[in-house]
């Protein structure tokens, strides 16, 4: 099993530029989480999917974040218009159940940054 | 809805000794509490977890404990060696109203000094 796989592993962006993260969940997977970690912080929770639904949301910004879980191809988390502030590594984890009946794998991570 | 505090911020012990973090949360139909190390420039990684339905598990020099009425569980690291510095996280998820997600506490940098 390869594991999570995110990509691209390093995203530079302009402010106002578009921000597309990756994330493929282990094979088996259907729950996909994402996470914010700020430097030297901790994993803030951002939004729980599952194939073609958005279970919880209530971690991300109200404006130019967005997510999806399609019924094919990968999770996507979309940033418009990035801002300095939204530098930071982006994780993604999957796993088969939800997070309260079985672990969450983590990928590597996207490490984002705005200039 | 939930929340969960970790302590220390940082921790510094000399090889050999023993590692104490230690959790609490705010919401008591948590039921599942994982460990994650997370090493520099890594992705977290699960070395521990536990279920409400028991009080303490134990995987070589690693264990955890979970106190569920006074809401808080611990992870103890003994005889420490330079490998295992790194920040560690505390988590809880299957609270009321969490859908299934999972929430971190701040984290802990845990030095271990040959």
């Amino acid at each position: 099993n390869a594991g999570v796989m995110q990509n691209p592993r390093h995203l530079v962006r302009r402010r106002g530029q578009e921000a597309r993260l990756r994330c493929s969940p282990m094979k088996g997977h259907s729950h996909v989480y994402w996470y914010r970690q700020l430097p030297e912080e901790g994993l803030k929770f951002m939004v729980y999917l599952q194939k073609e639904n958005i279970i919880d949301e209530s971690g991300m910004p109200k404006e130019r974040f967005s997510a999806e879980f399609p019924k094919e191809g990968p999770s996507i988390l979309r940033i418009q218009q990035v801002v300095r502030g939204d530098s930071a590594a982006y994780f993604c984890a999957s796993s088969p159940q939800g997070a309260e009946n079985s672990p969450l794998h983590f990928g590597n991570g996207t490490r984002l940054t705005v200039t | 809805g939930e929340n969960v505090e970790q302590h220390p911020s940082t921790l510094s012990v000399q090889e050999g000794d023993s590692a104490v973090i230690k959790c609490t949360y705010s919401d008591s139909a948590s039921n599942y509490f994982p460990w994650y190390k997370q090493e520099l420039g890594k992705r977290p990684q699960l070395i521990i977890d536990i279920r409400s339905n028991v009080g303490e598990k134990k995987d070589q020099r690693i264990a955890v404990t979970l106190n569920k009425t006074a809401k808080h569980f611990s992870l103890h690291i003994t005889e420490t060696q330079p490998e295992d510095s790194a920040v560690y996280f505390c988590a809880a998820s299957g609270g009321y109203n969490q859908g299934g997600k999972l929430i971190f506490g701040q984290g802990t940098e845990l030095s271990v000094k040959p």
